[in-house]
């Protein structure tokens, strides 16, 4: 089962425009983390924010978690076409060391 | 290593054979995870080591699905029975432990698994 679900499931914007992907959870969590894949590669982590932080940046990213509407999301300023990958979510539970469970994902495309 | 490892990138096989995929992960990671997915679909979770033991299996599909990691290092998944359904990239992960919470997972690259 996939606990945390992208919106929107596919974005195409044009380079030098921000970008923004939203992710919904469904339990408690000790906290959310982002990661990039590029087509037939493994995921990379990008960032992680804890359940009791609201706002996280790294870089270009900023991310953002709302636990009360159990939501987040990352912000890509001044996309790139090497932004282009899909980009997922996933969550840990309110329970000590838990795997990890990913969403869909989001296919992001920046166009040169 | 430098990162994690999986082999093979690549496995073609017949439905009803038997299929290992290994993973090694990096040098002192004591958590390690198989991961497994569709296209178009996020990873979905298999199965969790912490050290030697399986910490969580409830992603199994079912039980033609096992994964070992005898010395807390090396992990192989073993699928028995191989059928069309279980094409997929197979990914593995590891991290370090903590107690508190789940810290930044390192995937390998996958084997992509398909059954004719």
């Amino acid at each position: 089962s996939q606990q945390g679900e992208e919106d929107p499931q596919a974005l195409s914007i044009q380079e030098g425009e921000n970008a923004t992907m939203n992710c919904s959870y469904k339990t408690s969590i000790n906290n959310l983390q982002w990661y990039r894949q590029n087509s037939g590669r493994g995921l990379v982590h990008l960032i992680l924010i804890r359940s009791n932080e609201r706002e996280k940046h790294s870089g270009r990213l900023r991310v953002t978690l709302d636990t009360s509407k159990k939501s987040s999301s990352l912000l890509i300023t001044a996309s790139r076409a090497a932004d282009t990958a899909s980009y997922f979510c996933a969550t840990d539970k309110n329970s000590g060391n838990t795997p990890l469970v990913f969403g869909k994902g989001t296919r992001l495309s920046v166009i040169a | 290593g430098a990162g994690v490892s999986q082999t093979p990138s690549n496995k073609v096989t017949e439905k009803g054979k038997y299929v290992e995929l290994r993973c090694d992960p990096i040098s002192g990671h004591t958590a390690l995870y198989w991961y497994r997915q569709s296209l178009g679909q996020g990873p979905e979770f298999l199965i969790y080591f912490q050290g030697t033991g399986a910490a969580d299996d409830s992603g199994l599909p079912n039980d033609r699905f096992f994964a070992v990691r005898p010395e807390g290092s090396v992990s192989t998944l073993k699928i028995q029975r191989t059928e069309r359904g279980d094409s997929a990239v197979y990914l593995c992960a590891s991290s370090l432990f903590r107690v508190e919470d789940t810290g930044e997972l390192f995937f390998g690259e996958g084997s992509r698994l398909t059954v004719l």
